[in-house]
């Protein structure tokens, strides 16, 4: 049963636009969530989080905005640059959790 | 440099030979955990750990078992692996399980 969902395994877009990546989750004990960025060949780096205590956080091109009672978060790169091209990993944990689950990815390809 | 490192990075063997796969971490994180990633179904938890000689199953632990007798290291061990353990496996640590983690890069095994 995976408790995050990410329903789009690919999204292309062009240099200079917004990507805006989406992510759903099903358990309402997540408290927090955060997006990994993947390049092939390494492991997931961490990019950006936020509480549920917020509805979003902004760090420079990236910004998460989460909506609780849709239970839908989403990541906006503005303005995309071919460097972002990478797998997106939406996770969620809860806070008196020792757990982490991780949606399936999205491949994001930003063209020059 | 923070770094998890993950050894060997790449390794194809047989059904039933026992391996290893070690990672070890220089943070001084007090948390651990082994994760698999197959196409179309993300990063799936194995073991984790919250401290030394405290381990605990996640999503998937069946077929693996998992050690902490140091802070710094936490192997994988496969004592009969089967084809389809045949994956991407990542490594990870972080001061707690809901907080924000750094993957090792990653070993890719084929089990024939």
């Amino acid at each position: 049963d995976q408790q995050v969902k990410q329903n789009s395994p690919s999204l292309s877009v062009q240099e200079g636009r917004i990507s805006i990546l989406n992510c759903d989750y099903t358990n309402s004990m997540f408290d927090y969530f955060l997006w990994y960025k993947k390049y092939p060949a390494e492991g997931p780096t961490f990019l950006i989080s936020i509480s549920s205590i917020k509805d979003k956080n902004e760090d420079g091109r990236f910004t998460v905005f989460l909506n609780k009672s849709a239970k839908h978060l989403s990541l906006h790169i503005v303005p995309s640059q071919p460097g972002d091209s990478a797998v997106y990993f939406c996770a969620a944990s809860g806070y008196n959790n020792n757990d982490m689950r991780f949606g399936a990815g999205t491949r994001l390809t930003v063209k020059p | 440099e923070a770094q998890v490192t993950q050894n060997p990075r790449y390794l194809i063997t047989v059904t039933g030979k026992k391996l290893t796969v070690t990672c070890s971490q220089n943070m001084n994180h007090e948390y651990m955990s082994w994760y698999r990633q197959d196409p179309g179904l993300g990063l799936r938890q194995i073991y984790y750990s919250m401290n030394v000689e405290v381990t605990d199953k996640g999503d998937v632990p069946e077929g693996y078992k998992v050690s902490r007798k140091e802070k710094r290291n936490f192997p994988l061990i496969l004592e009969s692996p089967s084809p389809n353990q045949t994956s991407l496996y990542f490594c990870a640590s972080s001061w707690q399980g809901n907080q924000p983690q750094h993957f090792g890069d990653g070993t890719r095994l084929s089990i024939l």
